[in-house]
């Protein structure tokens, strides 16, 4: 089982649409959760950041945690096509430092005007 | 700007051959990394240096070997002994190894076998 599991997709929505885009964790020591959006044939940006259970919110963008269920969620809301893009998620433990950072498959999604 | 640059953005290899690829960056970070992507697979990590003239092995270092003998550079040679090496190859720095620290990537090396 991979540490951190993720829907490679591909996941279209209309423009406007409410995306939802989910991981699953399997190590209880991951206290860090990252977002990071990559487009095509370019390197991956840091999105959102959290650490331990919660949410986080920067404009249309909600990271969430569920750390009981071992869960992760990024929310997208009023979606554009200019989000269209790989979706990352990546974990780390509290102990480790960045070596230690585990990613996702990635979801690539697709938002069609 | 400070940023990462990778180079070349496309390299075809031979079978048998060695290749090196280049990151270097201009953020004065400590710590710069590796990392091989494959369709369906996320990232994976090939090597990390946390310091200069120090390097670490990740969970795929196999056929691949790293140098780092300044901090603003980190180049990657993909020997022969690496039995698949087509895939797109992204380098990152962090200011550390701290968890609450940004990564910056690279903009990636695609790299293919003719």
């Amino acid at each position: 089982q991979k540490e951190v599991e993720q829907d490679p997709g591909p996941l279209s929505v209309p423009e406007g649409a409410i995306v939802s885009l989910n991981c699953t964790y399997s190590n209880s020591a991951f206290q860090y959760f990252m977002w990071y959006r990559q487009y095509s044939r370019k390197g991956p940006e840091l999105l959102m950041y959290t650490y331990s259970s919660g949410n986080k919110e920067d404009g249309r963008f909600t990271a969430q945690v569920d750390k009981s269920s071992k869960y992760i969620s990024l929310f997208i809301r009023d979606s554009q096509p200019s989000d269209s893009a790989t979706y990352l998620c990546a974990s780390l433990p509290i102990s480790g430092g960045y070596n230690k950072l585990i990613f996702g498959a990635g979801t690539r999604l697709a938002v069609h005007p | 700007d400070g940023g990462i640059t990778q180079s070349p953005k496309y390299l075809f290899r031979k079978e048998g051959q060695n290749v090196t690829l280049s990151c270097e960056q201009n953020l004065n970070h400590d710590a710069m990394y590796w990392y091989r992507q494959d369709p369906g697979q996320g990232l994976r990590l090939i090597y990390y240096s946390q310091i200069v003239n120090d390097f670490q092995k990740g969970d795929i270092a196999e056929g691949y070997s790293v140098s780092r003998e300044k901090k603003e550079s980190f180049p990657l040679t993909v020997t022969s002994a690496q039995k698949n090496p087509t895939a797109f190859y992204l380098c990152a720095s962090t200011q550390g190894g701290a968890a609450n620290t940004e990564a910056f990537f690279g903009q990636g090396t695609r790299l293919t076998v003719v």
